[in-house]
C-alpha cells in the first residue's frame, strides 16, 4: 500500500520557471491538499480539495495552482517560480474528519 | 493572523519524565483536534485526536486535553522516550481543511 506519493523529491528551479508537483493516493480519499513548511513556519495550507472538480484555496494560494480531475490526483502548479517559493512541500489526504497521511515532500529550490 | 498557536519552539525534558506540549487556538468553529510527529526529512505522521465534544483522548503513552473555554490544548507524553525527539505539531480540522500551528521541538535529554 504506497499512501500519498510525492514526486519529485527534490527540484531546482530557476526564478520564472514552471513546474507541476504530482501528488497521488491510493486510500481512495475524498479530502487531499498541499502544504508548504518554511522553517519558523510550520505546515502552511496552500490549496485543498474536497473531491474531484473541487478545489479551494488555504493560508498561502498566492503563486500557486491546483485541479482535481480524479480522485487520486492531485497536483500542485508553480506557473512562475520566485524565490519565496523555495520551500519543502507536502501532500496529504484523509477521509473526512480523520487524520490526514502526508508524503515524504518535495524539495523546492529556486534560484 | 494565526489560527493555531504554538508558543513554544522547543522544549528539553530528561528521559522517562513527563513532556507537556501546549496550543492555542482561536476559532471556536474547529471540529476536532490533532498531534503529528515529524521526523527530518520525513512528512508528518498523525500521533492522537480529540474530537471538540470531548475534554481528553489517551492513547498508550499520549494524552491529549482540549479545555474548550480556554480554547487551549495540551498533548502529554509519559514517560518521555529517546524516540519522542522530534518536532510536534498541533493542528485543527474543521471546513474541510486542517490548519497547523508551527510545531515545537522536544528534545528528551538521556
Amino acid at each position: 500500500n504506497a499512501g500519498v506519493t510525492q514526486t519529485p523529491k527534490f527540484q531546482v528551479l530557476k526564478t520564472g520557471q514552471s513546474m507541476t508537483l504530482q501528488c497521488a493516493q491510493d486510500m481512495n480519499h475524498e479530502y487531499m491538499s498541499w502544504y508548504r513548511q518554511d522553517p519558523g513556519m510550520g505546515l502552511r495550507l496552500i490549496h485543498y480539495s474536497v473531491g474531484a472538480g473541487i478545489t479551494d484555496q488555504g493560508e498561502v494560494p498566492n503563486g500557486y495552482n491546483v485541479s482535481r480531475s480524479t480522485t487520486e490526483d492531485f497536483p500542485l502548479r508553480l506557473l512562475s517560480a520566485a524565490p519565496s517559493q523555495t520551500s519543502v512541500y507536502f501532500c496529504a489526504s484523509s477521509s473526512g474528519t480523520l487524520e490526514a497521511f502526508f508524503g515524504q515532500g518535495t524539495r523546492l529550490t529556486v534560484v | 493572523d494565526q489560527q493555531v498557536k504554538q508558543n513554544s519552539p522547543s522544549l528539553s525534558v530528561q528521559e522517562g519524565r513527563i513532556s507537556i506540549l501546549n496550543c492555542d487556538y482561536t476559532n471556536s468553529m474547529f471540529d476536532y483536534f490533532l498531534w503529528y510527529k515529524k521526523y527530518p526529512a520525513e512528512g508528518p505522521t498523525f500521533l492522537i485526536s480529540i474530537s471538540s465534544i470531548k475534554d481528553k483522548n489517551e492513547d498508550g503513552r499520549f494524552t491529549v486535553f482540549l479545555n474548550k473555554s480556554a480554547k487551549h490544548l495540551s498533548l502529554h507524553i509519559v514517560p518521555s522516550q529517546p524516540g519522542d525527539s522530534a518536532v510536534y505539531f498541533c493542528a485543527a480540522g474543521g471546513d474541510d481543511k486542517i490548519i497547523f500551528g508551527k510545531g515545537t521541538r522536544l528534545h528528551i535529554l538521556p
